[in-house]
């Protein structure tokens, strides 16, 4: 079965500081792995997904099949980055890309 | 383009009643997906509609099913609730190609509770 681990529930660094959000997956195949974020009344969005190897916000993503990680990071923090972060997985063996199976989520908290 | 809707926003209802949510997805995606939101299993994926026929199941029991329209419109309905239905549900529209670059869009969820 498929699986996304988020181990930190809650992240609070410093403005300006690097960030690292933490997510790894269990998954027999070939996974496509995707960030969500959600920031304050805002609905779930996506950040960025594997494939498409993209900086937004600054942000960027690497998948890491040998570590089987795909975790989220910035070099410099901003507030406006203060938001829930979600790992998603899809895959061949999920049926499509409409099938997300999401990590529990990260708050991400970014003070003065 | 107007974003994906759901319709009620908030719900209460007494257990072993059922109930009904809507969604409507952003125009020309024909793909919906829904899923459920709780503190203790975060999200869950329940299932997925396109061309009006189920194309992905999740692991929810019976009592959870649901419908797409013609124009796309989805619903999802729980019969005999029970306490632990109270979550968020989330509906989720796209496309519904097989690609990975396919965006799932989320609406605002409905917020569901059940006593």
């Amino acid at each position: 079965a498929q699986r996304v681990t988020q181990p930190e529930k809650l992240l609070s660094v410093f403005k300006g500081a690097p960030v690292e959000l933490k997510c790894n997956y269990s998954y027999s195949g070939s996974p496509e792995l995707f960030w969500y974020v959600q920031y304050s009344r805002q609905r779930l969005q996506l950040l960025l997904r594997h494939i498409s190897r993209e900086s937004i916000k600054g942000f960027t993503a690497d998948l890491n099949k040998g570590e089987t990680s795909f975790h989220l990071k910035k070099p410099f923090a901003q507030e406006e980055d203060s938001a829930m972060y979600y790992c998603a997985l899809s895959g061949a063996l999920t049926g499509t890309a409409s099938k997300l199976t999401f990590g529990t989520g990260t708050r991400l908290q970014v003070t003065l | 383009k107007a974003g994906v809707t759901q319709t009620p926003r908030y719900l209460i209802k007494t257990r072993g009643q059922q109930v009904t949510l809507s969604c409507s997805p952003i125009s020309g995606h024909r793909s919906v997906s829904w899923y459920q939101q709780t503190p203790g299993q975060g999200l869950q994926f329940l299932f997925e509609y396109f061309s009006e026929t189920q194309r992905n199941k999740g692991n929810f029991p019976g009592r959870f099913s649901g419908r797409q329209f013609s124009n796309s419109r989805s619903e999802m309905n729980v019969s005999t609730l029970e306490l632990g239905d109270s979550a968020l549900y989330l509906c989720a529209s796209s496309l519904g190609t097989l690609r990975s670059t396919d965006t799932q869009y989320f609406g605002p969820g409905t917020r569901l509770t059940v006593l």
